[in-house]
């Protein structure tokens, strides 16, 4: 069975500093990587996938993740965080079919001014 | 385009009592989830619809939890009798097609507190 795990549950950065959160995900096959934000009170928003093809994903909010197979990660950066990226960031693998999401357990991101 | 509609977006109960949750889907999505997040973790699939079957219920509790999309659009998700353990976020999600992985999008979800 697939799982991920966010070894941060935690992380503070300054308003204007880079950001990396971190993936690791175990699954036997090739997988479908998803990183979701949720603001307080909302739903999950996607930020990004991968499904195949360029390592290196674009997402919104001018956020990238890198699949790196050989460690088994996607992890999540950004050159420059804003106040209003402060939320819980969940990684999320998905199998080949049945569409059947594991999300790790997320890492709540504070932003100091 | 609208997005997943969830009501209500709270709700708070006494143990073994009953709870209804309702969901409508993005229009023309067929594929429902709903998903259970408890405080601190990440959201754990519950049921999974395709149409107005379900796909995938492993995860469900059906000894106190029933789900059903009847005419393969809006879903009900019951507790009854509900515990002390059920207190989570219920999250309602749809996705547009059928047996592939795909972008599921998100409502707001519903906010149980089981007293």
């Amino acid at each position: 069975a697939q799982s991920v795990t966010q070894p941060d549950i935690h992380i503070t950065v300054s308003e204007g500093a880079s950001l990396e959160l971190r993936c690791n995900y175990s699954y036997g096959a090739t997988p479908y990587l998803f990183w979701y934000v949720q603001s307080p009170g909302q739903g999950l928003q996607l930020l990004l996938k991968y499904f195949s093809g360029d390592t290196l994903v674009q997402g919104i909010k001018g956020f990238e993740a890198e699949f790196k197979r050989s460690q088994s990660s996607f992890n999540l950066r950004k050159p420059s965080v804003h106040w209003s990226d402060a939320a819980e960031y969940f990684c999320a693998v998905g199998t080949g079919t049945a569409s059947k999401l594991t999300f790790g357990t997320g890492t709540r991101l504070q932003v100091t001014l | 385009e609208a997005g997943v509609a969830q009501s209500p977006r709270y709700k708070i109960i006494e143990k073994r009592q009953s709870v209804a949750f309702w969901c409508n889907p993005i229009s023309g999505h067929a594929t429902l989830y709903w998903y259970q997040q408890i405080l601190g973790q990440g959201p754990k699939l519950l049921i999974q619809f395709q149409n107005n079957g379900v796909v995938d219920d492993s995860q469900l509790p059906k000894d106190r939890f029933s789900a059903e999309r009847l005419k393969g659009v809006d879903s009900t998700l019951k507790i009854q009798p509900a515990k002390l353990e059920d207190s989570a976020v219920y999250l309602c999600a749809s996705s547009p097609r059928k047996g592939t992985t795909d972008t599921q999008y998100f409502g707001p979800g519903t906010r149980l507190t089981v007293l």
